[in-house]
């Protein structure tokens, strides 16, 4: 099975930082690469796909990069609204496995 | 729009089952998967299984062989999870997703949360 890792584990920023979160899959997935926010008592919410691509609606200020085995969220200025955990997920071969979490707090 | 609406809340003994439902609207159902995703209480997201709805495929999660099955009803655009010989551990909200081959999961249901308790 493909084990999924995410680096930090949480961050403290400010609005208007950049942040950038990394994702490491333990054998290649090429760009099987998903990203998804979840706010406390929420359901998750997918923001990109195939690595680089944005999910319909999700704003420009996210972005994801990487292939094969490294992989990048960056959220470029970061709102009052973008403090939550971060989950990346390889989707290149069964199980699907999820990374632990990233989550971004209020510095 | 798209829209995946669960079941409620349940509240399961020790051994028991559970059945949640997730019914799909605003797309294909059958052009779809449906992925299921839980999250025990301060937990990160662990993949159930994936049911193919155009004809019933289905791929589990090696932890939970046994004790899942996973269903459609075409007629009803509804995706149903049904998890057998409940245990503490299995206490967590339990999504169900879109989920696009080659794109992933896109769009989410509500979530269920299943307590299992004596």
């Amino acid at each position: 099975d493909i084990q999924m890792t995410q680096s930090p584990s949480s961050l403290s920023a400010s609005v208007g930082d950049r942040v950038t979160i990394t994702c490491r899959a333990s054998q290649g997935i090429s760009n099987y690469l998903a990203w998804f926010q979840q706010k406390p008592g929420k359901a998750p919410k997918s923001l990109i796909y195939a690595a680089s691509s944005l999910q319909s609606g999700v704003p420009s200020k996210f972005s994801g990069s990487g292939s094969g085995t490294d992989f990048t969220l960056t959220i470029s200025s970061l709102q009052p609204e973008d403090f939550a955990t971060y989950y990346c997920q390889q989707y290149n071969s069964y199980p699907p496995a999820f990374g632990p979490g990233t989550k971004v707090d209020i510095k | 729009q798209v829209q995946l609406v669960q079941s409620g809340a349940e509240v399961k003994k020790p051994g028991a089952s559970v059945k949640v439902s997730c019914k799909a609207s605003g797309y294909t159902f059958t052009s779809y998967g449906i992925s299921w995703v839980r999250q025990a209480p301060g937990q990160g997201l662990e993949w159930m299984g994936w049911i193919s709805a155009y004809n019933g495929n289905t791929n589990y999660a090696q932890k939970l062989q046994g004790r899942v099955t996973m269903t459609t009803d075409t007629s009803t655009s509804t995706a149903y999870m049904e998890l057998r010989s409940l245990r503490s551990d299995d206490t967590a909200v339990y999504y169900c997703a879109r989920d696009t081959s080659g794109e992933g999961i896109d769009y989410w249901g509500q979530g269920t949360l299943v307590t299992v308790s004596s």
